[in-house]
């Protein structure tokens, strides 16, 4: 296993567009993160699921802004209505029922122009 | 919620110096603390946790220290070398309903000069 990997690395779209993005965790771990990070800032959390269900959401997570984790392995991040204000790095992370330790993807950082 | 405060917000040191950065939280229910390193254009990687049931822990050049009381935790590094070069993060979890979700620090950046 190589760790959380996340789809695409980088994303540029239009103000208005749709976009998605792909967050596959570590195999086995039951917990996926879904933060979101501007430049010079810590990660702010966006939302949890415990196996295919979704336990928390932060006030961060507008109407615009969906994820899903259908089969509680894979979970996607669906922004509609792209605005400027939603540039910034996208990052999935997992965790285990058994141990508290959250690891981090790469990150999906989107522009929006 | 939990509010998770770091400082300082740059840190340049030389390289063999020490480095410490310090973490203060505000929710007397998180029990534990993780500590991450991001490079430029890549995730958060965890280098080192502590648990509150833990008042410090070393690993190496790192090491973390707890206080509950105070609500603050603190991460050293000694020997820094050019490669330490990177943003710190402090995080801070409990554990309602067994989600740990992190509150994150707005991070260090830390300059090793050779």
């Amino acid at each position: 296993d190589t760790g959380v990997s996340q789809d695409p690395r980088h994303k540029i779209t239009k103000r208005g567009q749709n976009v998605t993005f792909r967050c596959d965790p570590i195999s086995e771990h039951n917990r996926l993160y879904w933060y979101r990070q501007t430049l010079g800032q810590g990660p702010e959390f966006l939302t949890y699921f415990q196996n295919e269900a979704q336990l928390e959401k932060s006030r961060l997570l507008s109407d615009r802004f969906s994820a899903e984790r259908p089969k509680g392995s894979f979970s996607t991040l669906e922004i509609q209505r792209t605005e400027q204000g939603d540039s910034a790095m996208y990052l999935c992370a997992s965790s285990s029922k058994a141990t508290t330790e959250a690891f981090f993807g790469q990150g999906t950082r989107l522009t929006v122009v | 919620g939990e509010n998770v405060e770091q400082h300082p917000s740059t840190l340049s040191v030389q390289e063999g110096d020490s480095a410490v950065i310090k973490c203060t939280y505000s929710d007397s229910a998180s029990n534990y603390f993780p500590w991450y390193k991001q490079e430029l254009g890549k995730g958060p990687q965890l280098i080192i946790d502590i648990r509150s049931n833990v008042g410090e822990k070393k690993d190496q050049r790192i090491a973390v220290t707890l206080n509950k009381t105070a609500k603050h935790f603190s991460l050293h590094i000694t020997e820094t070398q050019p490669e330490d070069s990177a943003v710190y993060f402090c995080a801070a979890s409990s554990q309602p309903g067994g989600s740990y979700i992190p509150t994150f620090g707005r991070g260090t950046s830390l300059i090793v000069h050779p």
